[in-house]
């Protein structure tokens, strides 16, 4: 059963840079595309941008500029900068897995880290 | 402002059949068979309960059923119990460079 497991620091003043890891467990980490998703509060899911054992990335056009989404295969572990942070930027951070059925990636998230709680403030 | 539309909330009964819409573009939810649905219990992570508009990954109860008319994908349930009272997400492949995009949330209430 894989699991993903995912940490990091949960208060951070504004300008400065979020970073959290995700390690995967009982599983896999090659022939998936790892994600990072947020939740702010009390509102609805933003996917933020993924990556794969080969370091092929994909990001949302709304953060591109600010993301960066890298993968320690050694570890089988997957990471997410995300700089500048502002009070918008404060939300519940998840990491996913994106659903793969005989080798093909599909549009949906089949395995979720626990979530991180991240909160910009001043 | 969340890219695809949902309900904010709906309600039924135990032993009832809900509905809950997600309306996009004709370049998400209506030019693709991408539709997934997660369910979201307060505080826990989400579960994905339907992918590729219809389909149900292994343990998903059958219950669960999704479908979809042009631009608007549906998730509906069947026999609601109260273990469903969550708030239920859709999302969909996207044409944009987003890649996917998310509906707002629907919280659904068993009476």
């Amino acid at each position: 059963q894989v699991q993903l497991q995912q940490w990091g620091a949960g208060l951070l003043k504004p300008s400065e840079t979020l970073s959290l890891t995700c390690a995967v467990y009982g599983g896999s980490f090659s022939g998936y595309y790892w994600s990072w998703i947020r939740q702010p509060p009390g509102k609805g899911l933003e996917w933020i941008g993924e990556i794969n054992q080969r370091r092929s990335s994909n990001y949302n056009p709304s953060l591109k500029s600010r993301v960066t989404i890298s993968v320690d295969t050694s570890k089988n572990q997957f990471s997410l900068k995300l700089s500048s942070v502002t009070a918008a930027d404060t939300a519940v951070y998840y990491c996913a897995r994106r659903l793969t059925i005989f080798g093909v990636a599909k549009y949906g998230m089949d395995v979720w880290g626990q979530g991180t709680t991240v909160t910009v403030f001043s | 402002q969340s890219a695809l539309t949902q309900p904010a909330s709906v309600s039924g009964s135990p032993g009832q059949s809900i509905t809950i819409s997600c309306t996009g573009t004709s370049s998400d939810v209506g030019g693709y068979n991408y539709v997934s649905w997660y369910q979201q219990h307060p505080g826990k992570a989400p579960k994905l309960m339907i992918y590729d508009v219809s389909n149900r990954p292994s343990g998903v109860s059958n219950r669960f059923s999704g479908s979809k008319s042009g631009n608007t994908a549906s998730l509906t349930i069947s026999g609601l119990q109260a273990e469903d009272e969550a708030d239920y997400h859709c999302s969909s492949y996207t044409s944009s460079s987003t890649l996917e995009v998310f509906g707002g949330g629907t919280k659904l209430t068993v009476l």
